[in-house]
């Protein structure tokens, strides 16, 4: 079966930075996004990768290893607006979307 | 990106009434969804709204409990049928231009059933 798994929740201080992680197996890829949803609002798209490497967008990063099934975000100088949860999802070989359940990350001043 | 509106935005509903919920996109998409998100879960796609024809829905999810409508490349609705304190959740519409690309969300429509 297609499976994503990430962390249910994270800690960590106003301006640290702080690494989610996210392995998956699906059958096929066709990328790899990363959304970020506040409490009670909808998930905002954060970035998006098809190849290896890293992309960097701000002070969020988006790192993609097609080879380990693996990706990550990283979030650089915490604020406390960037506590939400941070959900990762992957689009199959039939360019379906297939979601983790996601990561709450909490930011402590 | 695409702007996309939806309402109701929240609703108070009573067990076995029916309540449709819009979606209003402010360009024309090529493809529409529609997914469900329960409290503390993540997004289940119910979905994919088809320009005039049946959506197909996905495994669990049938035509008689969430009919669809999408009459044109900009509009879609769903209708939550026969309600049940169960259906209570966050549907959220969404929209992309191409297979292969992110997704946009509606705010989302918020339903509580009693």
């Amino acid at each position: 079966g297609q499976n994503i798994d990430q962390p249910t929740e994270m800690t960590a201080t106003e301006g640290a930075i702080v690494q989610i992680n996210c392995t998956y197996q699906t059958s096929g890829f066709n990328g790899l996004f990363w959304y970020q949803q506040h409490a009670g609002e909808a998930p905002t798209f954060l970035s998006y990768n098809v190849l290896d490497g890293l992309e960097e967008k701000g002070r969020f990063s988006s790192f993609l290893s097609r080879s380990k099934g693996y990706s990550y975000l990283l979030l650089k100088e915490l604020q406390m607006k960037d506590s939400a949860s941070y959900l990762c999802a992957v689009k199959d070989s039939n360019y379906q979307l297939i979601w983790g359940a996601g990561t709450k990350l909490i930011i402590k001043p | 990106s695409a702007v996309i509106s939806q309402k109701p935005s929240r609703d108070i509903c009573q067990r076995g009434t029916s309540l449709t919920i819009q979606c209003q996109v402010d360009s024309q998409v090529t493809m529409m969804f529609w997914y469900r998100q329960q409290p503390g879960q993540s997004l289940t796609l119910i979905a994919t709204a088809n320009q005039g024809s049946e959506a197909t829905y996905e495994s669990g999810f049938v035509i008689d409990k969430f009919p669809i409508s999408r009459p044109n490349l900009t509009f879609s609705t769903l209708t939550v049928s026969n309600m049940s304190p169960e259906d209570s959740s966050i549907y959220l519409c969404s929209v992309t231009d191409r297979e292969a690309g992110e997704l946009f969300f509606g705010e989302g429509s918020r339903l509580t059933v009693l």
